[in-house]
C-alpha cells in the first residue's frame, strides 16, 4: 500500500532560523513527490516536486526538498524562516503506474501545521 | 479560466438533504479530481475524471456519493442524504493529462466548506 507520513504535528521555528518538516512514504516502484502549502481558507499550493534527477530539489518561495531513497525521505526545507510562511505544510506522493500505482490521484500525509515567530 | 473555480466557497445544509458542489477546473486541463479535507484527517482522494474515460470512483465513501463530468470540463460532486460526518472541506484540483510518463501538478481551488447540521 502506498502510504505518506508527516511525523510532526507542528513545527514551530524562530524567523530567521532555519527549518525543516519531515515526510517519509513508501511506495512500489519509483515515487513522484510533491509538497503543497495551504494558508488558512485557501487551497492547496504546489510548492515543488521530485520525478527523477538531482536529490536536491529547488522551489517556491525559498524552499527546497532533498529525497533520499535510502530513507524513504523528501524533508522540506528552507535555510532561514519567515513569520509569512506560517502555513499547513503537505506531502504528498503519487504511485508508479508501472507499478501498479494510482492512475494519478495524490497520497497525502496529514499535514504538517508550520508557525513561524518574530 | 486563471485557476480552478469552486462554488460555493461555504454551504450550511441540515441532515438528510442532498447537495451539489461544483468545479470549473482550468481550461485546457484534461484531468480533474475530487478530495474530501476533513479535520485532523488530511486529504482524502474521491474520484478522479481523464478525458472521456470512465472516472476512477475508488475513493468514494459511499454511495451516497456521486459525481459527473459534462462536457470533458465542470464537474458536479453530490452528496445525498447528508450526514453529519460529511462535514468538510471538499477540494477540487486539475490537472494535464496523467499517465505513466506524466509529471504534472495538480492545481487545487480554494474548496467547498460544507457544513451539515
Amino acid at each position: 500500500a502506498q502510504s505518506v507520513a508527516q511525523p510532526e504535528d507542528q513545527v514551530n521555528v524562530a524567523e530567521g532560523n532555519p527549518l525543516t518538516v519531515k515526510c517519509t512514504y513508501s511506495v512500489s516502484g519509483n515515487p513522484y513527490l510533491f509538497w503543497y502549502v495551504q494558508y488558512p481558507n485557501r487551497g492547496l499550493q504546489f510548492l515543488l516536486k521530485y520525478i527523477t534527477g538531482d536529490n536536491l530539489v529547488k522551489g517556491s518561495y525559498g524552499f527546497e526538498a532533498e529525497f533520499n531513497k535510502s530513507q524513504t525521505s523528501f524533508h522540506l526545507k528552507k535555510p532561514s524562516a519567515l513569520v509569512s510562511d506560517s502555513a499547513l505544510y503537505f506531502c504528498a506522493v503519487r504511485g508508479d503506474m508501472n507499478y501498479g500505482g494510482s492512475q494519478g490521484n495524490l497520497i497525502f500525509g496529514k499535514g504538517t501545521k508550520l508557525s513561524v515567530k518574530p | 479560466g486563471a485557476g480552478v473555480s469552486q462554488s460555493p466557497s461555504n454551504k450550511v445544509t441540515e441532515k438528510g438533504k442532498d447537495v451539489e458542489l461544483r468545479c470549473d477546473p482550468i481550461s485546457g486541463h484534461t484531468a480533474l479530481y475530487w478530495y474530501r479535507q476533513s479535520l485532523g484527517q488530511g486529504l482524502e482522494f474521491l474520484i478522479y475524471f481523464q478525458g472521456n474515460s470512465a472516472p476512477d470512483k475508488s475513493g468514494l465513501p459511499s454511495d451516497r456519493f456521486s459525481a459527473e463530468r459534462t462536457g470533458g470540463s465542470v464537474s458536479t460532486l453530490t452528496i445525498q442524504r447528508t450526514q453529519q460526518e460529511d462535514s468538510a472541506v471538499y477540494l477540487c484540483a486539475s490537472s494535464r493529462a496523467q499517465g505513466a510518463k506524466s509529471k504534472n501538478i495538480q492545481y487545487f481551488g480554494a474548496g467547498t466548506r460544507l457544513s451539515v447540521l
